[in-house]
């Protein structure tokens, strides 16, 4: 148990479909990451949240949706997905907008496959 | 522009054997330097952090990195390697005033060998 559960941990969908990525933390933190690993690159920072509010949208598709209606949970709403958007999409918290102080916590991600 | 670099794609050590991961970073100031773990299928784990003082810092686990500010690397070591060490390790830099810009190297896959 990581402190972050996200939720679902695997996912297939279609091109055309509509799903959500949950992200769930009660350690207290309060930013919150979503992170996009693909394979043999660096992990790229989609969103970041702070106290509830989006303090970072690093030009992500608009197909990309996020959603955080507290400090302790986060989501990713996804719709008309490329398959280059199959990847692990991971989520993270960390005390305060930095991550450097204390470091981030991830979940153990969501294996994403559009089809 | 800020960046993090670990040579080393996969590495292979025998069970037992000592290990040394390399990470070097590109910033113009000291940035917060970070170990991370990731198993298969799992998220990431914090091994260790540097952010000032001693140079070498212990972490989870028997590793412990150094930093070395001549060399702007911060190798991630470990005497005797074990099987259950075999994982995903990425080295990270937070830089910034507060250290909210936060860069992930491509990782190095550790193999290990009974």
């Amino acid at each position: 148990e990581t402190g972050v559960t996200q939720t679902p941990r695997h996912l297939v969908m279609g091109m055309t479909n509509k799903k959500s990525l949950k992200c769930e933390q009660h350690l207290g933190h309060n930013a919150m990451y979503w992170y996009k690993q693909s394979a043999k690159k660096p992990l790229e920072l989609m969103f970041v949240y702070n106290f509830k509010e989006q303090t970072e949208n690093n030009s992500v598709p608009s197909r990309f949706s996020p959603e955080c209606p507290n400090s302790s949970h986060l989501f990713l709403h996804l719709h008309t997905l490329q398959p280059e958007d199959s990847a692990l999409y991971l989520c993270a918290s960390s005390q305060g907008e930095v991550g450097a102080t204390s470091g981030y916590t991830f979940g153990s991600g969501t294996r994403l496959t559009v089809v | 522009a800020q960046s993090v670099t670990q040579p080393d794609i996969h590495i292979t050590v025998s069970e037992g054997a000592s290990l040394e991961l390399r990470c070097n970073y590109s910033y113009g100031a000291t940035p917060y330097l970070f170990w991370y773990v990731q198993s298969p299928g799992q998220g990431l784990q914090l091994l260790l952090k540097y952010f000032s003082g001693d140079t070498l810092v212990q972490g989870i686990k028997g590793f412990e990195a150094e930093f070395k500010r001549s060399q702007s690397s911060f190798n991630l070591r470990k005497p005797s390697v074990h099987w259950s060490d075999a994982a995903e390790y990425f080295c990270a830099v937070g830089v910034g005033d507060t250290g909210n810009q936060f860069y992930f190297g491509t990782g190095t896959s550790l193999t290990v060998i009974p």
